[in-house]
């Protein structure tokens, strides 16, 4: 079973308008961290976002929000008033617990493309 | 001022050949990571290191052996290059206890295998 699934190939969103990229996460361990990366068609990964699994809000970071639904182990990312150059792929992931070995790595998604429309 | 950088951020070599990739980071973090991102956008984990100690190696031929002389430094080394290693490979660093384990990913560099 996939540990990550982003059920969205692909989305489009016009200019200045929100917009929610989908998560979905599947973990038996209590401690756990999510997080969304953004990689433009430059190729670098950027860090955008992170919440872990005991935090009580939702994690937000400017225009980024993080909608979290720990009993429906969902994990969105809202963009709000998109930009031009918020086009590209988005990848969600996960950090699962802090024993052995599984701390040590990210489980990615197969990731969104987004793409905004002026 | 760049905080995790590979080299190169090209290769083109041919099928055979052996070739490294080398890794650094100056943000004074502990762990250490490669990952291969394959033709459909898809990213996993190859090899961490924690503090100069392999801690994942997964399921990753051996043909690729990483080198870690010390905490700010990861590379990784593939010998007899097959077509199928063309892909991007990152590089990512992470303080295992601090920042929420956040990784910071190099540039990465594109292996193309003739």
């Amino acid at each position: 079973a996939q540990k990550i699934t982003q059920t969205q190939p692909g989305m489009f969103v016009q200019e200045k308008e929100a917009v929610t990229l989908d998560c979905t996460y599947d973990t038996s361990d209590p401690s756990y961290g999510l997080f969304w990366y953004k990689q433009p068609s430059s190729g670098e990964m950027i860090f955008l976002i992170y919440q872990g699994s005991y935090d009580q809000q939702n994690a937000t970071e400017g225009r980024y929000s993080l909608n979290f639904q720990k009993a429906r182990k969902s994990a969105n990312l809202v963009i709000s008033a998109s930009q031009l150059g918020d086009s590209a792929m988005y990848f969600c992931a996960m950090r699962e617990g802090y024993s052995g070995g599984s701390n040590y790595k990210l489980t990615f998604g197969k990731g969104t493309l987004l793409t905004v429309n002026p | 001022d760049t905080a995790v950088s590979q080299t190169p951020k090209y290769l083109v070599t041919q099928m055979g050949n052996d070739k490294s990739i080398k890794c650094e980071q100056n943000l004074g973090h502990d762990t250490m990571y490669w990952y291969k991102q394959d033709s459909k956008k898809f990213l996993k984990i190859m090899f961490s290191y924690n503090n100069k100690e392999l801690i994942i190696n997964e399921t990753v031929p051996n043909r690729f052996s990483p080198k870690s002389p010390d905490k700010a430094h990861l590379n990784l080394h593939i010998n007899s290059l097959e077509l199928g290693d063309s892909a991007v490979y990152f590089c990512a660093s992470s303080h295992r206890l601090a920042g929420h384990g956040t990784q910071y990913f190099g540039p990465g560099t594109r292996l193309t295998v003739l």
